[in-house]
């Protein structure tokens, strides 16, 4: 059964380093999202992604955030200066078009800023 | 904020079904209702979704009541496997409305 892949299953980075989260959604899906889950908490959407641009964000997508599709498989998560406050676990997902249908998520990437 | 309204935590007998309630009483016309699970710290696994009627699939059976105020999961034969965060998330059937997850229901399958 096809799947979303997410690498690195774990990252470690310095505060005020730039992150790239890899996602490679399910091939067939129009529509990717990120979200995020700190450590005991609900998870939380972060951006919505639909023909190559922002569909929907939240308040927690600020200027450090960014997404990207650079080639027609991956869809990128990036984080230009991380802070403490960036330790999450990051879910990547994605949904065929109709509108209806659910999204399906990866494993995750966990992210460490120390 | 979450519309859902879930028990925080459910135990179940291995081999028993497991019913997990959920209350939506302002869900709308065009809102569907989606169940996820959380084992651990992976990812969100979809179970299965509906929007008035009664679903099924081979994970669990969807029961919503006929004034679709509220549902319930079920899961026929529940193992230890289906310990987990429960999520019961209304969305709208409408472009690409994210999901907007709660704090769901922790079932743990005892032996």
């Amino acid at each position: 059964e096809p799947e979303v892949t997410q690498t690195p299953s774990h990252q470690v980075t310095q505060m005020g380093q730039e992150v790239i989260l890899r996602c490679v959604p399910i091939s067939n899906h129009l529509y990717f999202y990120w979200y995020r889950q700190i450590l005991g908490q609900k998870v939380e959407f972060l951006v919505s992604f639909y023909n190559n641009e922002i569909s929907e964000k939240s308040e927690i997508f600020d200027d450090q955030f960014s997404v990207e599709r650079p080639d027609g498989s991956n869809f990128t998560l990036k984080i230009r200066s991380t802070k403490l406050e960036d330790s999450a676990m990051y879910f990547c997902a994605s949904r065929i078009g109709l509108s209806n249908q659910p999204q399906h998520f990866g494993d995750g990437t966990r992210l460490s800023i120390l | 904020d979450a519309k859902t309204t879930q028990p925080p935590s459910m135990d179940c007998a291995e081999g028993r079904a497991a019913n997990l309630p959920c209350n939506h009483s302002t869900i709308s016309g065009n809102e569907y209702v989606y169940w996820y699970r959380q084992i651990h710290s992976q990812g969100p696994q979809y179970i299965i979704h509906g929007l008035k009627n009664n679903e099924t699939n081979e994970m669990a059976s969807l029961i919503i009541t006929e004034d679709r105020k509220s549902s319930t999961l079920i899961l026929p034969h529940a193992t230890l496997r289906d310990t987990a965060v429960y999520y019961c998330i209304v969305r709208l059937d409408s472009g690409n409305t994210p999901l907007v997850f709660g704090k769901g229901t922790r079932l743990s399958v005892i032996a």
